[in-house]
């Protein structure tokens, strides 16, 4: 069965930095592309950026201005973000997701981790 | 950059069907596959549509989904609406660089 697990999220200041890891297992990492997406309180999906199977290709969204960064361990089967010079808009639930390359869509997801940006 | 576009929110009585549209500001909605999410409070995203029309195993096929060029649009189609139904449904589509989110339509069944 397909486990994705968000953790670092929490309360951080604005200007701050804060790294979020994604545990995978289940399925073999290491052939899947994978992103992040994130949630605004009361707000909708929001995609951040993905990562290639092999890191090769990575795209980010224009509104993040290249803050965050993302990257992947495939020996450790694990997702990262970083994100840096964060601002209180960057509060959200940062989710972790599988992408399917044929289909173009997310068919499993993490919990979540929670990141608060407020001073 | 293309922009998804859905309704803020739609409602409807139980047993009745109600379809939940996503209109494409640029380019043409059959170029890249569409997914349906369902979101309940304090949950994660699930998938109930994918590839425009596909049901993931353990779906209802009370739900459907379908593209319309003529309108450039995709629909998520909910039959025989039960209380369960009651989320926040999001479409999704992609580019070269770029996944995309309709912002999201909140479902009420009455």
């Amino acid at each position: 069965e397909v486990h994705l697990v968000e953790s670092g999220g929490g309360l951080v200041k604005p200007g701050g930095s804060l790294r979020l890891s994604c545990a995978a297992s289940g399925f073999t990492f290491s052939t899947y592309s994978m992103d992040w997406v994130r949630q605004a309180p009361g707000k909708g999906l929001e995609w951040v950026s993905s990562i290639s199977r092999t890191s090769l290709y990575i795209y980010q969204a224009d509104s993040l201005e290249g803050r965050f960064t993302v990257s992947r361990d495939n020996a450790k089967n694990s997702l990262y973000l970083q994100m840096n010079s964060l601002r209180v808009e960057d509060t959200a639930i940062y989710y972790c997701a599988r992408w399917s390359s044929s289909s173009g869509s997310f068919h499993y997801w993490g919990q979540g981790t929670l990141v608060t940006v407020s001073s | 950059n293309f922009m998804l576009t859905q309704p803020h929110s739609v409602s409807e009585s139980p047993g009745k069907t109600v379809t939940i549209s996503c209109t494409r500001s640029s380019g043409s909605i059959a170029s890249n596959y569409v997914q349906w999410y369902q979101q309940r409070p304090g949950s994660s995203p699930t998938t109930v549509i994918y590839e425009d029309n596909q049901r993931p195993s353990g779906v209802p096929d009370r739900f459907s989904g379908s593209i319309d060029s003529s309108s450039n649009s995709a629909s998520l189609t909910i039959s025989g609406l039960k209380a369960e139904d009651e989320a926040d449904y999001y479409c999704q589509s992609y580019d070269t660089n770029n996944r995309v989110f309709g912002g999201g339509t909140k479902l009420t069944v009455l």
